[in-house]
């Protein structure tokens, strides 16, 4: 079965420092990987997608994100974060680019700090 | 991107009562919406697949006469919580399928059950 592991609940950085959200997978195939950012009171959005390609993916609003398969992992990055970037993260496994089936992590929720 | 709208965003209802959600996409058509919970600080689970004009396809353990699911537009679906009990409080988002396979989240629904 697949499944998806956000080892921190919760993460705190200060404003314009660099972000590494963690998120390790299991999945029997090749997987389709993807993040999504949850604001207060918005539904989840797309940051990014993986499944093939480059292992460096480049998303919206600066984040990017690298597929290992040997760690089995798919970290989130942001070189400089912003206030605005305070969310709840969630990364997901699936079979496809549609979302059946889709496998979430447990979430990362980020504060930032002046 | 296309948008999906969920409604209420919060409701609290006394034990025994049924509480309805919807979930609408307003710029396109989704022939499936999918039914997410989030238990706190656990992921979100599927709970079902709906398709317009069909019966939803419930994931494993979910009860398909507690949560009852209508699809009856290409624009809308509709979650039922029958005789909502406690244990039922959750936070419920759903979802739906664009044209290309994405998926766009409606902002979710927090259902407290007293």
């Amino acid at each position: 079965a697949q499944s998806v592991t956000q080892p921190d609940i919760h993460i705190t950085v200060s404003e314009g420092a660099s972000l590494e959200l963690r998120c390790n997978y299991s999945y029997g195939a090749t997987p389709y990987l993807f993040w999504y950012v949850q604001s207060p009171g918005q539904g989840l959005q797309l940051l990014l997608k993986y499944f093939s390609g480059d292992t460096l993916v480049q998303g919206i609003k600066g984040f990017e994100a690298e597929f290992k398969r040997s760690q089995s992992s798919f970290n989130l990055r942001k070189p400089s974060v912003h206030w605005s970037d305070a969310a709840e993260y969630f990364c997901a496994v699936g079979a496809s680019f549609g979302n059946e089936k889709l496998t979430f992590g447990t979430g990362t929720r980020l504060t930032i700090i002046p | 991107g296309a948008v999906v709208s969920q409604h209420p965003s919060w409701v609290i209802c006394k034990s025994g009562t049924s509480v309805k959600i919807e979930c609408r996409s307003l710029d396109f058509q989704a022939t499936t919406m999918f039914w997410y919970r989030q238990f706190p600080k656990q992921s979100l689970m599927l709970m079902a697949t709906s398709n317009e004009g069909s019966k939803a396809t419930y994931e494993q353990g979910v009860e398909k006469d507690k949560f009852l699911i209508n699809h009856a537009s290409l624009t809308l679906s509709t979650l039922t919580v029958t005789s909502a009990h406690p244990e039922d409080s959750s936070f419920y988002i759903c979802s739906g399928e664009g044209r290309k396979g994405e998926a766009f989240f409606g902002q979710g629904t927090r259902l407290t059950v007293v």
